[in-house]
């Protein structure tokens, strides 16, 4: 079945300083790929997609792009804030069929950022 | 404003006793989702509807309960049956590959 494998955290930064979080993913087909954000207390945010290869998603600074060929969906931010502590989900979609919208999701990676 | 909410959001009860969350979406979205998310883990899928009236079972069904009577709504009723049913509770709703939009959750403490 289809999985999403994301680097273990916690992540901790410096503000300013340049964030990646890893996300890998296997499945059959082209999924749609997403990053979820999660404050707390709160439910999950959408934060960025994309639906196929070489696709590159962006929003309020966070960047990733859809790596068939590596099978990877990494997080990307070039000056985080500690305003960007949260946890951050990668998760996939496959259309159609029974699996209509149902996500597969990664374990979650906390971050942290200090001032 | 389009969107999810679930209530209440925070829940309290005692062992034993069935509970049902809340869940109403505006969006007109086809489909609907009920997560389990525990402290320092990911989302587990608990049932999802496609469609009003009809639903199915995710990778944690058992002692969980959900209808789907209306296109808006799809409560959850966490029965006695659920051995540890203290979590925090995520609905979303979808429309095809556009990705899923979460409510603001309700945390169940059962003693």
């Amino acid at each position: 079945g289809d999985s999403v494998t994301q680097m273990e955290g916690p992540v901790t930064l410096s503000e300013e300083a340049f964030l990646t979080i890893n996300c890998t993913y296997t499945a059959t087909g082209y999924p749609s790929l997403f990053w979820y954000v999660q404050y707390p207390g709160e439910g999950l945010q959408l934060l960025l997609k994309a639906t196929k290869a070489d696709d590159k998603g962006s929003n309020k600074g966070f960047e990733a792009t859809y790596r068939k060929e590596t099978t990877s969906f990494h997080l990307e931010k070039g000056s985080v804030q500690v305003s960007d502590s949260a946890v951050y989900f990668c998760a996939l979609t496959q259309a159609g069929g029974t699996s209509y919208g149902k996500l597969t999701f990664g374990q979650g990676t906390i971050l942290t950022v200090h001032p | 404003d389009g969107g999810i909410t679930q209530s209440p959001k925070y829940l309290f009860r005692k062992e034993g006793q069935n509970v049902t969350l809340s869940c109403e979406q505006n969006l007109n979205h086809d489909a609907m989702y009920w997560y389990r998310q525990d402290p320092g883990q990911g989302l587990r899928l608990i049932y999802y509807s496609q469609i009003v009236n009809d639903f199915q079972k995710g990778d944690i069904a058992e002692g969980y309960s959900v209808s789907r009577e209306k296109k808006e709504s799809f409560p959850l009723t966490v029965t006695s049956a659920q051995k540890n049913p203290t979590a925090f509770y995520l609905c979303a709703s979808s429309a095809d590959r556009a990705g899923q939009y979460f409510g603001p959750g309700t945390r169940l403490t059962v003693t």
